[in-house]
């Protein structure tokens, strides 16, 4: 069982370039999350994703988008990166029907833009 | 406002036990978390509250008083392995999202 499986783990951008991270997990979650991991700020929601096909703004969504095709992927892009978009990117899924369920995480893109 | 507190670091002996605190202010409460990872890796589920009291899973357990916006993760008989940051989440309850506080990084010395 992989649970929640990220890639690239690395990835080194230029300033203005383009690139899409994929989230996919196969726990037949319905809720799925993008946050930022930046040194003493803690983890921030991006986005998130209640199901397929619906997508809603975190607390820090500027310069992102993402979208929700199928149930298991969720995808994080970034259309123009910026130096500030260096971070470490987690992606989370979980059940919502119980309050006790948590979040389960990926093992990060390590993302530098230059 | 939402805001969650945690000592930035700590320091104990292998052997001991340490408690990690947690304070949070929200706008709702729906549960509270702990979640620990090491460094390089991603967070993993430790604990879940939600009703007042001391919950315990083998050497960790985890307290939460509502009325205060208080929380501890305590941890016994620490291992080297324990080394590693501890996570403190709190569910909104308006939103339903999960505001996490920026971790305590937790050094087990021999």
């Amino acid at each position: 069982n992989a649970g929640v499986t990220q890639t690239p783990k690395f990835r080194v951008l230029k300033t203005g370039q383009s690139m899409t991270l994929l989230c996919a997990q196969d726990m037949n979650h319905e809720y799925m999350y993008w946050y930022r991991q930046d040194p003493g700020m803690g983890l921030r929601l991006i986005h998130y994703s209640v199901g397929e096909g619906t997508t809603a703004k975190g607390e820090v969504p500027d310069g992102y988008n993402v979208s929700r095709l199928k149930k298991q992927n969720f995808l994080l892009g970034l259309e123009s990166a910026a130096p500030s978009q260096t971070s470490v990117y987690f992606c989370a899924s979980s059940y919502v029907r119980q309050n006790n369920q948590p979040q389960h995480f990926g093992d990060g893109t390590r993302l530098s833009i230059l | 406002g939402q805001n969650i507190d945690q000592p930035t670091e700590m320091t104990a002996t292998e052997g001991a036990i340490v408690q990690i605190n947690c304070t949070y202010q929200t706008s709702g409460f729906n549960g509270l978390f702990w979640y620990q990872q090491h460094a390089g890796e991603a967070p993993t589920f430790l604990s879940y509250n939600v009703l007042d009291g001391l919950e315990e899973k083998g050497r960790f357990s985890s307290f939460l008083s509502r009325s205060k916006g208080y929380s501890y993760l305590l941890l016994k008989e620490l291992q080297m392995k324990d080394s590693a940051s501890y996570l403190c989440a709190v569910r909104d309850g308006a939103t339903n999202k999960l505001i996490f506080g920026t971790g305590t990084l937790l050094a087990v010395q021999p």
